[in-house]
This record gives structure tokens, C-alpha cells and sequence, in this order.
């Protein structure tokens, strides 16, 4: 069955703390693997797919990475407004849907 | 953002009632959804169209139905609403072939079930 855990469930960091979100998965045959930013009270908003491994995407102060059994969101000198929930999906080629994870709230201090 | 609006934006509602909820796109994307996200389990798929007339179930679909007449729009009922099913309600739409391609979120709909 295919799974995604994502960790850690809430992580705090000073403005500028680069750090990184980890998305572990286990997946029959990866079509893709999503990250998604979810502000308080919206709907999820795109940011990557990534397709097989090594692969690497980047936005602003993000960088979406890709292992066989991994993905990692880093954030390098993140900002307020960089607060949020992230969450990661994939899709595996043995079902037919996308699967969530259940999201890391990032929070940001100035 | 992607042209996709869902009604109503928030519903109260007793058990044992009907409840539609509507998802309005005007991006002309073959395949559309509807998830609900609830506390500890994320988003999980509902019911998915990928055209007209054309729809299949998700991983929780009992307890709802869902049509799709036009591609624009896709609706989402609750034939007899429980108490289990207030949840916030998304909707998202996809170009191409949905599974492989990034998915484009409405702004959801908060629904309570007294």
C-alpha cells in the first residue's frame, strides 16, 4: 500500500533558521510527488512535482528535493510570511488517486 | 489562481438533511475533485470526474454522491448529512491526464452537521 509520513508534525524557526521538511514514502512505481503550502482557512497552493529521483525544483526561498524513498522541502532564511502548512502527495502508478500527508505547520518568528 | 470557486463558502446544516455543495471551475480542466480534511487525516479523495458524465469513487466516498453535467461544474451531496461528515470541503481541478500532473485547489467549504 502506498504511504507518505511526513515529520516533523510542527516545526518553529527564527527568521533566517534554514532548516528542512522531510516526506518519507513507500510507493508501488512513483508518477509524482507533490508539495503543496496551505495557509490557515485555504485551500492548498502548488509548488513542485518532482518525478524520479534526483531530481531538484526551486521557488524563491524553496528547494524541493527527490530520493527513492524521500522528498525534502528546504527553506534557506525563511521569512514570516514562509509560515504555513506543507504538505506532500504522491501518486503511485497501482492506485488511482493522490495521497496527502498530514502536513508540517511551519511557524516563523521575526 | 486557478479560476475555481466553490458554494456555498460555509453551511450549517441538521442531521438527516440533504446538502449539495458546488465546485465551479472556468479553466476547462478534463478532471476534477472533491477531498475533505479533517484533523489527523489530512486530505482524503472523495469522488473524482475525469469528464462529463464520467466520475468514480475515492477512498471515502460512502455517504456521498456526486454529478458532473457540464465540465465546469462538479457537485458534491450528502443525500442524509451525519455528524461524521462536518469536515472542510475542497475542491480541485487538473489539466491532462489528473494523476500525473499537479492539482489546483478551490478556497473550500466549512460544513457542520448538528
Amino acid at each position: 500500500e502506498d504511504q507518505v509520513t511526513q515529520s516533523p508534525e510542527a516545526l518553529r524557526l527564527q527568521e533566517g533558521e534554514s532548516s528542512s521538511l522531510n516526506c518519507s514514502y513507500t510507493v508501488s512505481g512513483l508518477r509524482g510527488l507533490f508539495w503543496y503550502r496551505q495557509d490557515p482557512g485555504k485551500g492548498p497552493e502548488f509548488l513542485f512535482t518532482l518525478y524520479s529521483a534526483g531530481e531538484e525544483k526551486e521557488k524563491e526561498r524553496l528547494k524541493a528535493t527527490l530520493t527513492k524513498k524521500e522528498s525534502f522541502l528546504h527553506i534557506t532564511a525563511p521569512k514570516p510570511e514562509d509560515s504555513a502548512t506543507y504538505l506532500c502527495a504522491l501518486s503511485g502508478s497501482s492506485a488511482s488517486k493522490i495521497i496527502f500527508g498530514s502536513g508540517t505547520r511551519l511557524s516563523i518568528r521575526p | 489562481d486557478a479560476g475555481i470557486t466553490q458554494s456555498p463558502r460555509h453551511k450549517v446544516t441538521e442531521t438527516g438533511t440533504p446538502v449539495t455543495l458546488r465546485c465551479h471551475q472556468t479553466e476547462n480542466h478534463r478532471y476534477m475533485y472533491w477531498y475533505r480534511q479533517d484533523p489527523g487525516h489530512g486530505l482524503r479523495l472523495i469522488h473524482y470526474s475525469y469528464g462529463v458524465k464520467d466520475t468514480d469513487k475515492g477512498e471515502v466516498s460512502d455517504g456521498y454522491s456526486v454529478s458532473r453535467s457540464k465540465t465546469e461544474d462538479f457537485l458534491l451531496t450528502l443525500e442524509s448529512a451525519t455528524s461524521s461528515q462536518t469536515s472542510v470541503y475542497f475542491c480541485a481541478i487538473s489539466p491532462g491526464q489528473g494523476l500525473n500532473n499537479e492539482q489546483f485547489f478551490g478556497p473550500g467549504t466549512r460544513l457542520t452537521v448538528l
